[in-house]
């Protein structure tokens, strides 16, 4: 099987960078996805890493570490509506896509 | 584009009743996913149909069940509801290839269920 951990609530000031970390025990999988869920509403794709290394886009970034079963998701100049849940997942060689629990981050002034 | 819709957004059934919640994928998605979410446990994936039939499933009961038509649009059923089957029930739709554009998941707004 697969676990996928990540922090369950983070708190960070607006304007301020932070970073999302994620980490996941699998053989092989085809890729690491980070989606925003805000309250009451459906996941959001933000991002899709195959390769290690970093991706950005705009004020979010997300990395991959293949050999260190490590993902994170970087955001920079917090906005308030950046306060939502963020969901790491992978898919694994042939099976169904696997969501962390997702780590629940507030921006405060 | 169209985005994933799912019909209704909201429904209210009493214990031992019967329910199915619609989802219809972005237009030339082949993939449909049901995922159902609560807040202890977060998301947990059903099932998943390609070209009308499944691909994989997750750890739910059989009373959980689906289904995919032959243009990708798919139902969820549930049988016997319990109270513990209040939950958000979200579906995501996908080309269903292993690449980078075509894996991506896209969700449509879920339907809310309650079980009185």
């Amino acid at each position: 099987g697969q676990n996928i951990d990540q922090p369950t609530e983070m708190t960070a000031t607006e304007g301020a960078i932070v970073q999302i970390n994620c980490t996941y025990q699998t053989s092989g999988f085809n890729g690491l996805f980070w989606y925003q869920q805000h309250a009451g509403e459906a996941p959001t794709f933000l991002s899709y890493n195959v390769l290690d290394g970093l991706e950005e886009k705009g004020r979010f970034s997300s990395f991959l570490s293949r050999s260190k079963g490590y993902s994170y998701l970087l955001l920079k100049e917090l906005q308030m509506k950046d306060s939502a849940s963020y969901l790491c997942a992978v898919i694994p060689w042939g099976q169904k896509v696997t969501f962390g629990t997702g780590t629940k981050l507030q921006v405060i002034p | 584009k169209a985005g994933v819709t799912q019909t209704p957004r909201y429904l209210i059934k009493t214990r031992g009743q019967q329910v199915t919640l619609s989802c219809s994928p972005i237009s030339g998605h082949r993939s449909v996913s049901w995922y159902q979410q609560t807040p202890g446990q977060g998301l947990q994936f059903l099932f998943e149909y390609f070209s009308e039939t499944q691909r994989n499933k997750g750890n739910f009961p059989g009373r959980f069940s689906g289904r995919q038509f032959s243009n990708s649009r798919s139902e969820m059923n549930v049988s016997t509801l319990e109270l513990g089957d209040s939950a958000l029930y979200l579906c995501a739709s996908s080309f269903g290839q292993a690449s980078k554009e075509k894996d991506t998941q896209y969700f449509g707004p879920g339907t809310r269920l309650t079980v009185l």
